[in-house]
């Protein structure tokens, strides 16, 4: 019944590692997003795809690549990771338009050794 | 560039009472919307209400309300007879017309016994 899931709920790795965060939903949406938030808990939209297509692609390292097979999958991958990538990762979604609530994941907490 | 500014980081209050928590935004569009969302410890992002802009009459969602005025570009959450499960992060956002959430920094609300 999980409407946004995302794997792994917690990921450490080393520095230099390359690393993916799946993320689907089963609720139908046509828009999936990914956001950051930092260890002071500032939410940040990283990227944000509406039917397979991307169309919000903030200032973000192009270490950071999201790819979505479908309308209801989208992953992030992450290569030579860095220390300040450690943070929670939430994926989200929602029909496009204004006042469609967006559904979160539970967050995937990523720890850069 | 649009912007939604919480300006009180950290707020306490006693079980049953009474707490608002301010929010302001900056943008040039008319149409828009904006919503208050809660971050619990478990870390999961609840939508708690929603407004839209076009609308007067201020949202409201059983002890969950909002002051929304759209001149001066505030949209207030008024919290009633507060509960312990009400203690979380909560979160002002925006949403433009590209689709884009954008967050504010957020209030880390203690409601307390």
């Amino acid at each position: 019944d999980t409407a946004v899931s995302q794997t792994p709920k917690y990921l450490v790795t080393q520095m230099g590692n390359d690393k993916s965060i799946k993320c689907e939903q089963n609720l139908g949406h046509d828009t999936m997003y990914w956001y950051k938030q930092d260890s002071k808990k500032f939410l940040k939209i990283m990227f944000s795809y509406n039917n397979k297509e991307l169309i919000i692609n903030e200032t973000v390292p192009n270490r950071f690549s999201p790819k979505s097979p479908d309308k209801a999958h989208l992953n992030l991958h992450i290569n030579s990771l860095e220390l300040g990538d450690s943070a929670v990762y939430f994926c989200a979604s929602s029909q496009r338009g204004g006042r469609n609530e967006q559904f979160f994941g539970p967050g995937t907490r990523l720890t850069v050794l | 560039a649009q912007t939604v500014t919480q300006s009180q980081p950290e707020m306490s209050v006693q079980e049953a009472e009474t707490v608002t928590l301010s929010c302001t935004y900056d943008t040039s569009e008319n149409n828009y919307y904006l919503f208050w969302y809660k971050q619990p410890p478990s870390r999961q992002m609840i939508l708690v209400i929603r407004q839209e802009a076009y609308k007067q009459q201020n949202a409201t969602e059983n002890r969950f309300s909002v002051n929304f005025q759209k001149a001066a570009k505030s949209f207030s959450l008024k919290i009633s007879d507060s509960q312990l499960g009400d203690t979380a992060m909560y979160f002002c956002a925006f949403r433009n017309r590209d689709d884009k959430i954008i967050f504010g920094k957020g209030t880390r609300l203690h409601i307390l016994p």
